[in-house]
């Protein structure tokens, strides 16, 4: 079973400056299975990323998903206050799916 | 598309928690989606439950598989969930959801969640 491990657990930035998440998955995995979501609290997660750098529609450009050897990060230029929230990362392969612990981002 | 998660009631522990996702705005017959429940815990954060297609059959996580069971009726665009026996750690917040197994197997569109407790 593929677990994915995020980090930083919580990053402080502020409005402004570029958030870098990472999302380190236990084995090797293909990037046309990996997403991102951001997740406002009491709301279901949004997609924002798919197939590791595909921004769903509607998804503003500050936000880009890559790939950086076996890890996959979503950056997030020149943060907004409605940013600041959670994000988490997920993976499809062999009929199951996997999230990542997520990253707070906080001010 | 719009997805809508409902209960069928308060949950006892050892009893069977009910729950049915409608879809409205598409089909639940259009071809290439999975239909998918997720549940999160402030303790364990995202848990995908399992998914089924539109012509039936179904996919487990392998935690829940033996408590578990997810059909649809295309009929009426809905599906659903069945978890039995449920216990307090079945607690949390239910999503279901729409996925594209053939572009990567993210999910594009969730329901707002409905909160389950089972009680002692």
């Amino acid at each position: 079973e593929i677990v994915l491990t995020q980090s930083p657990g919580t990053l402080s930035l502020s409005p402004g400056e570029r958030a870098t998440l990472s999302c380190r998955p236990s084995q090797s995995v293909s990037g046309s299975s990996l997403a991102w979501y951001q997740q406002r609290s009491g709301q279901a997660p949004k997609l924002l990323i798919y197939g590791a750098s595909s921004r769903a529609t509607g998804v503003p450009d500050r936000f880009r998903g890559s790939a950086s050897g076996t890890d996959f990060i979503l950056t997030i230029a020149r943060l907004e206050p409605e940013d600041f929230v959670m994000y988490y990362c997920q993976f499809y392969g062999s009929s199951r799916y996997t999230f990542g612990q997520g990253t707070k981002l906080e001010i | 598309l719009q997805l809508q998660e409902f209960t069928s009631g308060p949950v006892k522990s050892s009893q069977t928690l009910s729950l049915t996702c409608t879809v409205s705005g598409g089909s639940i017959s259009s071809g290439g989606y999975s239909w998918n429940w997720i549940r999160q815990t402030p303790g364990k954060g995202l848990e995908w439950i399992g998914y089924t297609y539109a012509s039936g059959g179904a996919y487990y996580s392998p935690s829940l598989k033996s408590r578990v069971t997810i059909s649809v009726d295309r009929s009426i665009n809905h599906f659903f969930l069945v978890l039995t026996p449920a216990t307090a750690a079945d607690t949390a917040t239910y999503y279901c959801a729409r996925a594209i197994p053939a572009a990567g197997g993210h999910f594009d569109t969730w329901g707002p969640g409905m909160q389950v407790t089972v009680s002692s």
